[in-house]
């Protein structure tokens, strides 16, 4: 099976544009995860997303958001970007709708906020 | 809140040597607690994880332990190679199975040969 993926994996924008990420899952994966990961945060959960809908919600402002489609696949879009948003964003997909699964990680997206 | 606290940040090792990394969760709702590597440039991954019902797991030269009571849990590598050398990473997931990952702040594990 083909892993997690991610597009763009790299992204270089200006503060105060917005964008917008990709994660495809692995196939037959319903869940998936979104993380930011920064030298001084670490690795802190953003939302997470099952059959097109968003089952939990971190400590993040309303610029940040996201949605999953039919197939899957999820997108999180970031507004106005500042330039604290720079950070490397990981998604995970996982099988499991209710109980816990591994999380699988894709390669992430490096995000640059200039 | 939700809070995962990990120690030690850096730990250094000589070849062969045992390696420990302890961390604490603040939710009691918790109950997976998996452990992740990530190498310089490269996405987490999965080395063990630990549910509630049970105290302790291995898989080859890599063990963890987890105490309920006491809301901590730990990593065990024993015979440390220089391969092993990378991030870890704690978590737990306090949401009861919706994949809700707090990470611990990382290990960073040096193997010296």
């Amino acid at each position: 099976k083909a892993g997690v993926t991610q597009t763009p994996r790299y992204l270089i924008k200006t503060r105060g544009q917005q964008v917008t990420l990709s994660c495809s899952p692995i196939s037959g994966h319903r869940s998936v995860s979104w993380y930011q990961q920064t030298p001084g945060q670490g690795l802190q959960f953003l939302f997470e997303y099952f059959s097109e809908t968003q089952r939990n919600k971190g400590n993040f402002p309303g610029r940040f958001s996201g949605r999953q489609f039919s197939n899957s696949r999820s997108e999180m879009n970031v507004s106005t970007l500042e330039l604290g948003d720079s950070a490397l964003y990981l998604c995970a997909s996982s099988l499991a709708g209710t109980g816990v699964d591994e999380q699988f990680f894709g390669p992430g997206t490096r995000l640059t906020v200039l | 809140g939700e809070n995962v606290e990990q120690h030690p940040s850096t730990l250094s090792v000589q070849e062969g040597d045992s390696a420990v990394i302890k961390c604490t969760y603040s939710d009691s709702a918790s109950n997976y607690f998996p452990w992740y590597k990530q190498e310089l440039g490269k996405r987490p991954q999965l080395i063990i994880d630990i549910r509630s019902n049970v105290g302790e797991k291995k898989d080859q030269r890599i063990a963890v332990t987890l105490n309920k009571t006491a809301k901590h849990f730990s990593l065990h590598i024993t015979e440390t190679q220089p391969e092993d050398s990378a991030v870890y990473f704690c978590a737990a997931d306090p949401s009861g199975g919706y994949n809700k990952l707090i990470f611990g702040a990382g290990t960073r594990l040096a193997v010296h040969p």
